[in-house]
C-alpha cells in the first residue's frame, strides 16, 4: 500500500520569499511517480510539478522544484520569489508507474499555504 | 476551452434521486478516472478506467456506477444519492506511458 504524509496542516509566508512545503511517502513499488497539486480556493486542481523515482535530477517547472531524496522518501515542493497568487491548498501524491496501476493516485492531507503582502 | 471538461459544474439534488456526473476530454488520454474530494481532505478513488471496454472499482465505489461511451466520455451516476455523497467530484485523464495526469475543474455535488 503507499501513503503520503503531508504534515504541515498550514503554512505562512512572505510575497517574494521561497517556501518549502513537506511531502514524505511510503511505497514498497521500486518504480513510482510524485506529484504536487495545487488547488485555489475555487476548487479546480492544477498539476505543478512530476518526479519519477528513478530521475536522476530534481524536477523544476518555472517557480516550482521538488526536492526528491529517495532515500529519506521526501519529496518537498520549494517555491521560490511567492506571490499572493499562489495562496492555495497544495496536495502532494504519488501513483505506480506502468502497468494498470499507473493514475491511480494516493493523496495527502494537503497543506493550506497563506502568502501574506 | 479546458482540456477536461466536467458537467454539471454545481448541482444540488434531493435524496433518493439519480445524478449523472459528465466526462469529456479532448487530450486524446486512453485512461480516465473519477476522484471524489470530502471537505479538507485529498481525493479518493471511485472508480477508473483504462479504455472503452475496460472499468474497474476504485477505493470507494458503493453507491456509484460509471459509463465509458467513448475514449473521451468518461460518466459517473450516483443510482440514489444520500447526504454523504455530498462531495467535489473530479474526472481526471492519464496516458498509459505518460508522467502527468490532468484533473477537470470539479463537480460541486450537494445532495440534500
Amino acid at each position: 500500500a503507499q501513503k503520503i504524509t503531508q504534515t504541515q496542516p498550514g503554512m505562512f509566508v512572505q510575497e517574494k520569499e521561497a517556501v518549502t512545503l513537506d511531502c514524505t511517502y511510503d511505497t514498497s513499488d521500486p518504480s513510482y511517480g510524485l506529484f504536487w497539486y495545487k488547488q485555489p480556493s475555487s476548487g479546480e486542481m492544477i498539476f505543478l510539478i512530476y518526479q519519477g523515482s528513478y530521475d536522476q535530477q530534481n524536477a523544476t517547472e518555472g517557480r516550482y522544484s521538488l526536492n526528491f531524496q529517495k532515500a529519506r522518501k521526501s519529496a518537498n515542493l520549494v517555491i521560490s520569489a511567492s506571490q499572493l497568487g499562489d495562496s492555495a491548498m497544495y496536495f502532494c501524491a504519488m501513483s505506480r508507474v506502468g502497468g494498470t496501476s499507473y493514475g491511480k493516485l494516493t493523496f495527502g492531507q494537503g497543506t493550506i499555504l497563506t502568502v501574506h503582502p | 476551452d479546458a482540456d477536461v471538461t466536467q458537467t454539471p459544474r454545481n448541482r444540488i439534488t434531493k435524496t433518493g434521486k439519480r445524478i449523472m456526473l459528465e466526462c469529456s476530454q479532448t487530450k486524446g488520454h486512453d485512461r480516465m478516472y473519477w476522484y471524489r474530494q470530502d471537505p479538507g481532505l485529498g481525493l479518493r478513488l471511485i472508480y477508473y478506467s483504462f479504455d472503452v471496454k475496460d472499468i474497474n472499482k476504485g477505493e470507494i465505489s458503493d453507491g456509484y456506477s460509471v459509463s465509458r461511451q467513448a475514449q473521451a466520455k468518461f460518466s459517473l451516476s450516483l443510482e440514489s444519492a444520500i447526504p454523504n455523497q455530498t462531495a467535489l467530484y473530479f474526472c481526471a485523464t492519464a496516458r498509459s506511458s505518460g508522467n502527468t495526469i490532468y484533473f477537470g475543474e470539479g463537480s460541486w455535488l450537494t445532495v440534500v
